[in-house]
């Protein structure tokens, strides 16, 4: 079966320091990765997604990950965190079927500080 | 911009009512599918509909819940005997079609059961 484990419920930076949040997937077969933002009130948003294309995989708003089959892991990071990106973060992994069911991780909060 | 609309955005209820949620897709998005998110979780999948046809159901859909799509277009939710347990976020998401297509999340419908 597919799982995503987030390996940190609370992420805190300072504005304008580097952002990193832990995604380790599990799956028996080539996995689809994905990365969602819920900001509070708002629907969730995909900031990016891995499909066996490139393994350095770029987004919204200037996140990218990186897949890497060998460490099981798709970590998201920005090289400079903003005030606006404040939010909850999903590492999500698609199940098989054909239909794209997706399976969510517990989620990371994200906490910018001036 | 029309994107995935739920309606209504908050219910309370009391245990023992029904309760029914609406979700309007983007238009021409044949997949719908319904999520449920609870407090400090992810989103897990609930069921999915490929045009009117509901093809999976989770075993978290038990038998006081029930969803449609009679024309392939808007869906609805029906929750029977409410539950304490299921006060949640109920999350609609729709998605074009074809392999590993995005999905697009409506804002929710947050059921407060008393």
């Amino acid at each position: 079966a597919q799982s995503v484990t987030q390996l940190d419920s609370h992420v805190s930076v300072s504005e304008g320091t580097p952002v990193l949040l832990r995604c380790n997937y599990s799956s028996s077969y080539s996995p689809s990765l994905f990365w969602y933002v819920q900001h509070p009130n708002k629907g969730l948003q995909l900031l990016l997604k891995y499909t066996s294309a490139a393994t350095l995989v770029k987004g919204i708003n200037g996140f990218e990950a990186e897949f890497k089959k060998s460490e099981t892991s798709f970590h998201l990071t920005k090289p400079s965190a903003h005030m606006s990106d404040a939010a909850e973060y999903f590492c999500v992994v698609s199940s098989l079927g054909g239909y794209n069911k997706l399976i969510f991780g517990a989620g990371t909060r994200l906490a910018v500080h001036p | 911009d029309t994107g995935v609309s739920q309606d209504p955005r908050h219910k309370i209820t009391k245990r023992g009512q029904n309760v029914t949620f609406r979700c309007d897709p983007i238009s021409e998005h044949n997949r719908l599918y319904w999520y449920r998110q609870t407090l400090g979780q992810g989103p897990e999948f609930l069921t999915y509909f490929q045009n009117e046809a509901q093809l999976e159901k989770s075993r978290l859909l038990s038998d006081r819940f029930s969803a449609e799509r009679p024309k392939g277009s808007f869906s609805t939710l029906e929750i029977q005997r409410t539950e304490q347990g299921d006060s949640a976020m109920y999350l609609c998401a729709s998605s074009l079609g074809g392999g590993m297509d995005t999905q697009y999340f409506g804002p929710g419908t947050r059921l407060t059961v008393l």
